[in-house]
């Protein structure tokens, strides 16, 4: 079984600040890892992920996260954030291929002025 | 191109009914998910779709809940005689097999009340 943790069920930052977000993970097996974004009254939105090969994985809107095998994390980060960053954000895992993903239960950064 | 569209958006619905709620995914994508998104439990899986077979409903919190795929395009989750515990975001997220990424692409949800 697979099992996400995610520390922070919530996260304020002042704006331009940099923030980190962190996500353990549990698995018997090797994993693949995202990070997804959801902003108020959408649906989730990808922000990056990490199949293999290089270890800092860089996505959108100037996220980035880095994948440590040896401590079980994928922990997110931005080094300097912006109001319109406020959102919950979600870590994720699943097996390679077609497996449902397993979620942490989200940490909401919230980005004040 | 179009992405996975959900309907309906919004859905207030009395005790006892039963209520269907649909995704279309996106073209081509043979893989079909659909999650369910509520404050006390966090997203959680509830079936998976591979064309028209469900190889995994282990995510069905009870018999009341069905879904189904159709051409290997749309889908409907089917919530029988609804409790107040249902009330949740239900999200459909669909992928395309055999990409290295497996990457899912959700809609925007459904959110379901039930009164």
């Amino acid at each position: 079984a697979q099992s996400v943790t995610q520390l922070d069920s919530q996260v304020p930052v002042f704006e331009e600040a940099p923030v980190e977000l962190r996500c353990n993970y549990s698995s018997s097996v090797s994993v693949y890892l995202f990070w997804y974004v959801q902003y108020p009254n959408q649906g989730l939105q990808l922000l990056l992920k990490y199949l293999s090969g290089s270890t800092l994985v860089k996505g959108i809107n100037g996220f980035e996260a880095e994948f440590n095998k040896s401590q079980t994390s994928f922990h997110l980060r931005k080094p300097s954030v912006h109001i319109s960053d406020t959102a919950e954000y979600f870590c994720a895992v699943n097996s390679p291929g077609n497996t449902p993903l397993v979620f942490g239960k989200g940490t909401r950064l919230s980005v004040i002025a | 191109g179009a992405g996975v569209s959900q309907s309906p958006s919004n859905k207030v619905t009395e005790k006892g009914k039963d209520v269907e709620l649909r995704c279309d995914p996106i073209s081509g994508h043979t893989a079909l998910y659909w999650y369910r998104q509520s404050l006390g439990q966090g997203l959680e899986f509830l079936i998976y779709f591979q064309g028209n077979s469900a190889p995994d409903k282990s995510g069905l919190p009870s018999d009341r809940f069905s879904a189904e795929r159709t051409g290997g395009s749309v889908s409907t989750l089917t919530i029988q005689r609804t409790q107040q515990e249902d009330s949740a975001v239900y999200l459909c997220a669909s992928s395309l097999m055999g990409q290295p990424s497996y990457e899912q692409y959700f809609g925007p949800g459904t959110r379901l009340t039930v009164t």
